[in-house]
Formats: structure tokens, sequence, C-alpha cells
């Protein structure tokens, strides 16, 4: 079957560093996401990594090895707003999108 | 630019009952997807369309239907609800499904079935 495995939850400090990790196994591989969602919000959109190596977007990059089936999503100068749950999702060989259950991020002062 | 709006917010309901969820984007996107979000569980997929007037299932479709009469909007039917449907429904559009197509959701409805 498909699988999408990430941290249940994290926390860090304030102005720190995180890294959120997500391992998979899915059926083909034509890219992955991360979306960032806060509490009683939607997801939105943060990276896209279809490509071996890193992404850098401001303050979130995003890194892929497709041949470890690993990607993780690497948050700089952590904010309070930060506080969100963190998707990873992988699309398959039909396209379809497969998300793991997500990651909830607690950012203390 | 609204970009994806759902109604209801919030809805009630008691076993047996029916209800329709209405999504409706501006944005001309082509597709169209209704998920919902339990708690511990990925997002997972109910049904989708790929253009006015298609539909297909998902990994979740039974329970549910939809339609997509118009290229806008995107309902989704619950015939006779059930307790197990109790969850937070998002609806998201995207003008294609290969490549770096981003998914634009929805603020989310969250249903509860009694």
């Amino acid at each position: 079957g498909q699988n999408i495995d990430q941290p249940t939850e994290m926390t860090a400090t304030e102005g720190a560093i995180v890294q959120i990790n997500c391992t998979y196994q899915t059926s083909g591989f034509n890219g992955l996401f991360w979306y960032q969602q806060h509490a009683g919000e939607a997801p939105t959109f943060l990276s896209y990594n279809v490509l071996d190596g890193l992404e850098e977007k401001g303050r979130f990059s995003s890194f892929l090895s497709r041949s470890k089936g690993y990607s993780y999503l690497l948050l700089k100068e952590l904010q309070m707003k930060d506080s969100a749950s963190y998707l990873c999702a992988v699309k398959d060989s039909n396209y379809q999108l497969i998300w793991g259950a997500g990651t909830k991020l607690i950012i203390k002062p | 630019n609204a970009g994806v709006t759902q109604t209801p917010k919030f809805r009630v309901l008691k076993t047996g009952q029916s209800m329709t969820l209405l999504c409706a984007q501006d944005m001309n996107h082509e597709y169209m997807y209704w998920y919902r979000q339990d708690p511990g569980m990925g997002l997972r997929l109910i049904h989708y369309s790929v253009g006015e007037g298609t539909t297909a299932k998902g990994e979740v479709p039974d329970g549910y239907n939809v339609s997509r009469l118009k290229k806008q909007n995107f309902l989704l039917g619950l015939e006779s609800a059930a307790p197990s449907q109790t969850s937070v429904y998002f609806c998201a559009s995207s003008t294609g499904s290969s490549g770096a197509n981003v998914l634009t959701f929805g603020a989310g409805s969250r249903l509860t079935v009694l």
C-alpha cells in the first residue's frame, strides 16, 4: 500500500530552527508537496520538490531524496505564527495526491 | 478574489438526514476535489472532477455523491448521513493534476452527524 510517515507533533523555541521529516512509499513519484495548515483553517501551499536537492524560499526550505523516499521541511528563525500543522503529500504514478497525517508544530517563547 | 468558497461552514445533522455542501471557485480551474479530514489521518479524497460535467471516485466515495453542472461549482451530497461521516470537509481546485499544480483549498465545512 501507499504510505506517508511524519512525526505527529514537534516542539521548538521561537528564533530556533526545526526540521520536519517525511518518508514515503508510493506507487510511482511525480512530486512532493508541503502545505501549512493553521488550526481551523485551510491548508496553504508551501513548497514543491520533484528533483533531488534543496529548494529554498525565504525562511523555509524543503529537501528531497527520491532514492531514500525522504523529504524534510526546514524552518529557520521560528516565529510564533509558524505554530501550525505541516502536511506532506506525494503525487503517485496516477497523479493522485497521497497525504501524510501532518505534523503539529508548537512554538514556545 | 474570493478563491474557493464553501457553504455552509458548520452543520449538525441527525442520522439519516440528507444535505449538500456547495463549493464555488472563481479562478477558472478545471479540476475540483472534495476531501475529508479526520484527526490522526491524512486528507482523504472523496470525489473529484476534471472538468464540467465529469466526476470520478476517490479513495473514500461510499455514502457521498457529487455533481459538477457548472465549471465553477462542485456539490457534495450526503443522501443518508451516518455518524462515521462526522468530519471536516475541504473543497479544493487546481488548473490540472500534473507537475507542480497546486491545490487551492476552501476554508472547510465542519459536519457533525448525531
